[in-house]
């Protein structure tokens, strides 16, 4: 079992949709999340980060950790063709140094939006 | 200011030869970590030095090693180079001791024949 899952898509939505993106992982000593959005041929974007369970909402976007559940979810609202991209979760065990892994990562999910 | 640099961008090499890749952080960061990119195993933790010194480093044989300089500036050198080595090589800088948030550069795309 890979210690964290997100289904790879594509995904695809109209614009002006609300989108649900989301991880599960197995390691219960992750306490730090993080969604990154990656375009084509380019580095991985930080979009929202939070620590332990709760929401966070910057702007369109809404992250929610569950950790009894160990599922994370990523909301986009009013969505537009520009967020068409892969999103990648991430989790830490620490925030000092990363952790003795770094970040793990989720494979990602390919998002498209329909104009 | 400037965010993270990688050179070169796209790399050709065969079997058996070795590589160094450059990552310039941001300026004032002083974490710089590496990651590897690949459509079958996606983003993969190599290692992170901070202050010139590794401090956490992945599952990654020894083929890969890096080092950081006084400047911060990273190189990651992948010897004895294997086909399953074609990947995208993103370095990560974050801003204190402490990883907060990391910001990535636009990789370098390793292609190995």
């Amino acid at each position: 079992q890979k210690e964290v899952e997100q289904d790879p898509g594509p995904l695809s939505v109209p614009e002006g949709a609300i989108v649900s993106l989301n991880c599960t992982y197995s390691n219960s000593a992750f306490q730090y999340f993080m969604w990154y959005r990656q375009y084509s041929r380019k580095g991985p974007e930080l979009l929202m980060y939070t620590y332990s369970s709760g929401n966070k909402e910057d702007g369109r976007f809404t992250a929610q950790v569950d950790k009894s559940s160990k599922y994370i979810s990523l909301f986009i609202r009013d969505s537009q063709p520009s967020d068409s991209a892969t999103y990648l979760c991430a989790m830490s065990a620490s925030w000092s140094g990363g952790g003795a892994d770094g970040l793990t990562f989720g494979k990602g999910t390919h998002l498209i939006i329909q104009p | 200011k400037a965010g993270v640099t990688q050179t070169p961008r796209y790399l050709i090499k065969t079997r058996g030869q070795q590589v160094t890749l450059s990552c310039s952080p941001i300026s004032g960061h002083r974490s710089v970590s590496w990651y590897q990119q690949t459509p079958g195993q996606g983003l993969q933790f190599l290692f992170e030095y901070f202050s010139e010194t590794q401090r956490n480093k992945g599952n990654f044989p020894g083929r890969f090693s890096g080092r950081q300089f006084s400047n911060s500036r990273s190189e990651m050198n992948v010897s004895t180079l294997e086909l399953g080595d074609s990947a995208l090589y993103l370095c990560a800088s974050s801003p204190g001791a402490i990883q907060e948030t990391q910001y990535f550069g636009p990789g370098t795309r390793l292609l190995v024949l």
